[in-house]
């Protein structure tokens, strides 16, 4: 989807592992999203970056870390996972070419056992 | 970001039209509406957007009423792989940190055979 993309796309890992999810876009463009989703929650931001090295927190961002040490890569990093983090992990890039509206990747499944 | 709102669900026939709903009201004069969709176990779609004036693109139709305080997506003729949850979001045109995008619980459409 408009050149971007998610890694890993299922992860099972266990309590108290680390775990990173990569986003990679091949689009150039400044802002990147994360997001999670979790049933009768919808999707909730949890960390965005506005460049390389520039993040900043969403609502929901207590146990997540992140890094954008280059334009296309935003790596979320779980420092170690707990069973409420099994969830479905959403990057976006938010593109000018739609008056700054976002594309989504597809998704990673991450699983805490 | 002014808050909107939709019905809980629909349904549609297939290869009939769909008519989305939604309401907002404190809509302020410089936020757009973008509609997206989400089809089970899919990152969120970008659909439509728009400012005061009718869009048409090659998926939707998008229709804002004068005063701008609601807005209806139509689908000419859904199909079965339409049945999707599709939200209504309004917020400003632009990449800051002040224009992130929110996703309410947006309406669950269903189209049948």
């Amino acid at each position: 989807d408009a050149g971007i993309t998610q890694s890993p796309r299922h992860k099972v890992t266990e309590t108290g592992t680390p775990v990173t999810l990569r986003c990679h876009q091949t689009e150039n463009h400044r802002y990147m999203y994360w997001y999670r989703q979790d049933p009768g929650h919808g999707l909730r931001l949890i960390h965005y970056s506005y460049g390389v090295k520039d993040t900043d927190k969403g609502e929901v961002s207590d146990g997540y870390s992140v890094s954008r040490s280059k334009t296309e890569d935003f790596l979320l990093t779980l420092e170690s996972a707990t069973s409420s983090q099994t969830s479905v992990y959403f990057c976006a890039i938010s593109d000018p070419g739609l008056n700054y509206g976002y594309t989504f990747g597809s998704g990673t499944r991450l699983t805490v056992v | 970001d002014a808050k909107t709102t939709q019905p809980t669900s629909m349904d549609c026939a297939e290869g009939r039209a769909a008519n989305l709903p939604c309401n907002h009201s404190t809509i302020s004069g410089n936020e757009y509406v973008y509609w997206y969709r989400q089809i089970h176990s899919q990152g969120p779609q970008y659909i439509i957007h728009g400012l005061k004036n009718n869009e048409t693109n090659e998926m939707a139709s998008l229709i804002i009423t004068e005063d701008r305080k609601s807005s209806t997506l139509i689908l000419p003729h859904a199909t079965l792989r339409d049945t999707a949850v599709y939200y209504c979001i309004v917020r400003v045109a632009e990449s800051g940190a002040n224009s992130k995008l929110t996703f309410g619980k947006g309406i669950t459409l269903s189209v049948r055979p």
